[in-house]
């Protein structure tokens, strides 16, 4: 089966600061990918997804990369603000086979 | 409408107890999700629903019976649980896979449980 690996599990990083966030799967064959934002006590929101026959997806502030020859994809969050901090999860899925989430990122935005 | 909801918001319940979760959803969404997610932990798939048929059990104990009644709603049935099934459980639609590829899955705000 499909596993996900996520690094860092915690990142600090000054408002207005860019934070990345790295993860890699296994399974070839998956073909999309979306990230998650969950805050305490809420549930997880699809902030951005990508399919495997792109390569770069931009909205506003986010941004997600997929390298698929490396089995490798990134999430970039630029000019970051207070209300970012969360728990980002990545994940991983080919068809409606198993959603795969990486172990989650815990971001704390410094004021 | 864009949302999932779950009923109830928190249970707590001893293990002889039966309660039920239910989910709701009026997107048109066939595909239907139940994970169970454990703090500083991510969801853990349970079952997947497509077309109101189960089409995937990830080796899910018995004591946790789901039910999808028709294509809205969703109910996860429990039964003599344990305390380390205290956990949150969510709900999750999507469309059900296409040529185009997956879709994205739409979570309700879970089922805080907690079995004494």
């Amino acid at each position: 089966g499909e596993n996900v690996e996520q690094h860092p599990s915690t990142l600090s990083v000054q408002e207005g600061d860019s934070a990345v966030i790295k993860c890699t799967y296994s399974d070839s064959a998956s073909n999309y990918f979306p990230w998650y934002k969950q805050e305490l006590g809420k549930r997880p929101q699809l902030i951005i997804d990508i399919r495997s026959n792109v390569g770069e997806k931009k909205d506003q502030r986010i941004a997600v990369t997929l390298n698929k020859t490396a089995k490798h994809f990134s999430l970039h969050i630029t000019e970051t603000q207070p209300e970012d901090s969360a728990v980002y999860f990545c994940a991983a899925q080919f068809g409606n086979e198993k959603l795969t989430f990486g172990t989650g990122t815990r971001l704390t935005i410094i004021p | 409408d864009t949302e999932v909801t779950q009923t109830p918001k928190h249970l707590v319940m001893g293990m002889t107890n039966k309660k039920s979760l239910k989910c709701e959803q009026h997107m048109g969404h066939r595909a239907m999700y139940w994970y169970k997610q454990k703090a500083k932990k991510p969801p853990e798939l349970m079952f997947v629903y497509s077309y109101e048929k189960l089409s995937i059990n990830e080796s899910v104990p018995s004591r946790f019976s789901p039910e999808c009644p028709n294509s809205s709603l969703l109910n996860l049935h429990l039964h003599a649980l344990q305390p380390e099934d205290s956990a949150l459980y969510l709900c999750a639609s999507s469309y059900v896979y296409g040529g185009s590829g997956s879709y994205e899955q739409y979570f309700g705000p879970g089922t805080r449980l907690t079995v004494t």
